[in-house]
């Protein structure tokens, strides 16, 4: 069974420029989290999906961040304009139950 | 707010050795813990997690923890280590439901030969 996948695995953009993250969870996995870690701090939860829903987004830092779950499958986090301090990684989780399973992380450099 | 306390960002064991990484955590309700672990340049790999079942719980590559409520406690320990455990390990906390995990800052292990 694949796991969790991302792309990019890395990007790095220049301020003020778009980007764009995509996720796709294990098959199956109704729930979709996005998780960041910025350097030197610890990992931290921007939102959760359940299928193509937003249960909470309580963590999503400013509007600049927008995500979406097309058909409850995939989905992308936008980052419209990029700061310097949105550098770090994103992580993607998805899960059935209790158990979340995570991706190999997208890293973004914002210069 | 739930929060997680890990202490030590850095920790240094000898191969052969044993491993203790504490982990600390407030909850107002029992949650359920996890033990993450990241490996150089790869995601994060669940190593273990509590569930209100038994409070000791094994884990992969050798790994085990204890929860103790009365300590607010969720310590990983391993009996000996490999060199190839070197790397970075997280606990994280949730109550129950499918809600987002809260997580410590991190411990990296180093393993020295």
């Amino acid at each position: 069974e694949a796991g969790v996948t991302q792309f990019p695995s890395h990007s790095v953009i220049e301020k003020g420029q778009t980007v764009t993250l995509r996720c796709d969870p294990i098959s199956g996995h109704d729930n979709l989290y996005w998780y960041r870690r910025v350097m030197g701090k610890e990992i931290k939860f921007l939102l959760h999906f359940v299928k193509e829903s937003k249960q909470d987004e309580s963590g999503m830092p400013n509007n600049r961040f927008l995500a979406e779950r097309t058909g409850g499958t995939y989905s992308t986090l936008k980052v419209q304009p990029a700061e310097l301090e949105d550098s770090g990684v994103y992580f993607c989780a998805s899960s059935l139950s209790d158990t979340q399973y995570f991706g190999p992380g997208t890293r973004l450099t914002v210069l | 707010a739930q929060s997680v306390t890990q202490l030590g960002s850095h920790v240094s064991v000898s191969e052969g050795a044993l491993v203790l990484l504490r982990c600390n955590y407030s909850s107002s309700v029992p949650p359920y813990l996890f033990w993450y672990v990241q490996y150089p340049n790869q995601g994060l790999q669940l190593l273990l997690k509590y569930t209100s079942a038994a409070t000791l719980v094994k884990g992969i590559n050798g790994f085990e923890a204890e929860f103790k409520k009365s300590e607010t406690s969720f310590h990983l320990t391993k009996p000996s280590a490999h060199m190839s455990d070197a790397a970075e390990y997280f606990c994280a906390v949730r109550p129950l439901g499918n809600t987002p995990l809260v997580f410590g800052k991190g411990t990296r292990l180093s393993v020295i030969a």
